[in-house]
């Protein structure tokens, strides 16, 4: 079985301060994703990574970065955390050209 | 560009209710659709797909038919259990290196005993 696994289901951090979120894959898949899940809007994609090192921006990439310096390691970064980040985060990964993301258990962030 | 609307919710229905949840996209090309389920407390797994016109998807009692003519994805089971409660998402992707996917906004099914 596919795992995705992400460093914490619940976080709470302050204004400003700079937040990581972890996701690790199991089956050497090429493709992971971040997104965020808000009431009423769905999933949106943050950013992905479709190699080691490479990163494309997805549809709200701004007041994030991410790293992908090895290829189960996908990592979200929250440079300065703003209430307005305080959200529900999926990771994700793929199989390229495979039609089924998998995806972890979520972070539930709350920036106070 | 690519999206999905499908029907707001919450959607309450009682056990053995047939249920329906309406999903139409726009796309261009061919894409390929999905059904996501979300479980409280836990992250999205895929529930069914279909890759080609008049493809049905199905899985644990669940249907959808990939219409190109009407671009719906509509989801359908016909007797519902209070297990099913969940949001569901339907997504498209037009495939490519990144399989990226574009989501739908996501109705809540809530199954009463």
């Amino acid at each position: 079985d596919v795992k995705v696994t992400q460093s914490s289901r619940y976080l709470v951090k302050r204004t400003g301060e700079k937040v990581f979120l972890e996701c690790v894959q199991d089956m050497d898949h090429e493709n992971m994703f971040w997104y965020r899940q808000d009431p009423g809007l769905g999933l949106r994609l943050i950013y992905f990574s479709y190699d080691v090192k490479m990163k494309e921006k997805g549809d709200i990439p701004e007041g994030y970065s991410v790293s992908r310096e090895k290829k189960e390691r996908f990592s979200l970064i929250l440079e300065s955390a703003s209430t307005n980040q305080t959200s529900m985060y999926l990771c994700a990964s793929i199989w390229a050209n495979s039609g089924e993301q998998y995806f972890g258990p979520g972070t539930r962030l709350t920036v106070t | 560009g690519n999206s999905v609307t499908q029907m707001e919710g919450p959607v309450t229905l009682s056990e053995e209710a047939f249920l329906t949840i309406n999903c139409t996209y726009t796309a261009t090309g061919y894409p390929s659709l999905f059904w996501y389920v979300q479980y409280p407390g836990e992250g999205l797994q895929l529930l069914l797909k279909a890759t080609k016109a008049d493809d049905k998807g199905s899985n644990k009692g669940f249907e959808a038919t990939y219409r190109k003519e009407t671009t719906s994805f509509h989801l359908e089971k016909g007797s519902v259990q209070v297990s099913d409660s969940a949001v569901y998402f339907c997504a498209l992707t037009n495939g490519g290196a990144t399989n990226k996917l574009i989501f739908g906004t996501g109705t809540l099914l809530a199954v009463q005993p």
